[in-house]
């Protein structure tokens, strides 16, 4: 089976830098995504892995090693809008299903 | 571009009562994805739809269903409503099953008393 973990919550501060984590397990690994969920709002899309090493955009990074079944998400400048849920995702299994984990509750302090 | 659609934002029903929930894609995605989001147990995978065929599906009872329609228009059915059933429900469209990105619709809030 599919098996996604990632920590339940975190604490930052504004203007500084946090890294979000994500192991994973799983068969026939197809991609590994992040998402960004603000309160009472839709998951919107961050960044997809597919080869190992570092995806920039912005002031967000996210990372994959995928022989390591790791991944994580890299905030920097942070604004206390980065205040969400993040989630890690993963493609793959028999089936090449989206499996989400149950997320990173991200708190900023001024 | 309209966005993901999805009709009734929110709901209430009883335990027992059935339920139908609809999702309408981006014009011209044929991939739909339904999931289910409670505090608890984060979002979890319902099933997944294109050209109108069930791909795949996640392990939910089979009180939940669903089906796609020739226009990609996207329905499930939740039937003897359970209060665990009290949930988000999200839409994701997406233009093909390979796609690396989904988009998400704003859900519907159903609640069974």
């Amino acid at each position: 089976g599919q098996n996604i973990d990632q920590p339940t919550e975190m604490t930052a501060t504004e203007g500084a830098i946090v890294q979000i984590n994500c192991t994973y397990q799983t068969s026939g690994f197809n991609g590994l995504f992040w998402y960004q969920q603000h309160a009472g709002e839709a998951p919107t899309f961050l960044s997809y892995n597919v080869l190992d090493g570092l995806e920039e955009k912005g002031r967000f990074s996210s990372f994959l090693s995928r022989s390591k079944g790791y991944s994580y998400l890299l905030l920097k400048e942070l604004q206390m809008k980065d205040s969400a849920s993040y989630l890690c995702a993963v493609r793959g299994g028999r089936d090449d299903k989206i499996i989400f984990g149950k997320g990173t509750r991200l708190h900023i302090l001024p | 571009k309209a966005g993901v659609t999805q009709t009734p934002r929110y709901l209430i029903k009883t335990r027992g009562q059935q339920v139908t929930l609809s999702c309408s894609p981006i014009s011209g995605h044929r991939s739909v994805s339904w999931y289910q989001q409670t505090p608890g147990q984060g979002l979890q995978f319902l099933f997944e739809y294109f050209s109108e065929t069930q791909r795949n599906k996640g392990n939910f009872p089979g009180r939940f269903s669903g089906r796609q329609f020739s226009n990609s228009r996207s329905e499930m059915n939740v039937s003897t409503l359970e209060l665990g059933d009290s949930a988000l429900y999200l839409c994701a469209s997406s233009p093909n099953r390979d796609s690396n990105e989904q988009f998400f619709g704003p859900g519907t809030r159903l609640t069974v008393l």
